[in-house]
């Protein structure tokens, strides 16, 4: 089944030691997201891709940053997490394009800050 | 700027109850709407939509209008199961201009059902 996969779906991390998630999708969508959903809140936009056009949230903080070296793969790397980081994080696909914007996403990657 | 509003859980209800959950939208265009469910331990998944002004969306029992006039996007299912118990967003997207495609949530209602 075509789908949106996220590794690692649980990674535990030091305060201030860098963290990678990765997501890969086998739709070959265009657009790819990074959303960040902190407990009982909505997710939150971070940055997205369309294509390898980069569009970064204007209050996403300089601590996130993000790759994708080709159409199947995004990354997020998390320079120097802190405890405020700690969270859900969640990929999400689609085809772009006018109309009704359906996003497929990962199961999400929890992130643990000690 | 855009937002979604959507009624605070949690909600608890028996198997078989009635289930209205209440959304409304600020926009400045014409968006689409959303509602997707998010089971415990997953992501996101897509339980229907409406594109336009008086459109139903549809599924698993689960029905929204899109309500220009009134700006809401209420959910609604006649007869609700436990393994309906999960936590519900709302989520509106701009057709077109710079942010289009991108969705934005409401912060979700959690809903339990109990046998």
């Amino acid at each position: 089944d075509a789908m949106v996969i996220q590794n690692p779906r649980y990674q535990v991390t030091q305060f201030g030691k860098p963290v990678t998630l990765s997501c890969s999708q086998t739709l070959n969508h265009n657009v790819m997201y990074w959303y960040q959903q902190k407990s009982s809140q909505a997710p939150k936009l971070l940055f997205h891709y369309y294509d390898k056009d980069f569009n970064n949230e204007a209050d996403t903080p300089d601590n996130f940053q993000s790759r994708r070296p080709n159409t199947s793969f995004c990354f997020l790397d998390i320079r120097s997490p802190g405890l405020g980081d700690a969270a859900m994080y969640l990929c999400a696909t689609s085809s772009g394009g006018h109309g009704a914007n359906v996003l497929t996403f990962g199961a999400g990657s929890r992130l643990t800050v000690l | 700027g855009n937002s979604v509003t959507q009624m605070e859980g949690p909600v608890t209800l028996s198997e078989e109850a009635f289930l209205t959950i209440n959304c409304t939208y600020t926009a400045t265009g014409y968006p689409s709407l959303f509602w997707y469910v998010q089971y415990p331990g997953e992501g996101l998944q897509l339980l229907l939509k409406a594109t336009k002004a008086d459109d139903k969306g549809s599924n698993k029992g689960f029905e929204a209008t899109y309500r220009k006039e009134t700006t809401s996007f209420h959910l609604e299912k006649g007869s609700v199961q436990v393994s309906d118990s999960a936590v519900y967003f709302c989520a509106l997207s701009e057709k077109y201009g710079g942010s289009q495609g991108n969705l934005i949530f409401g912060k979700g209602t959690k809903l339990s059902v109990k046998p």
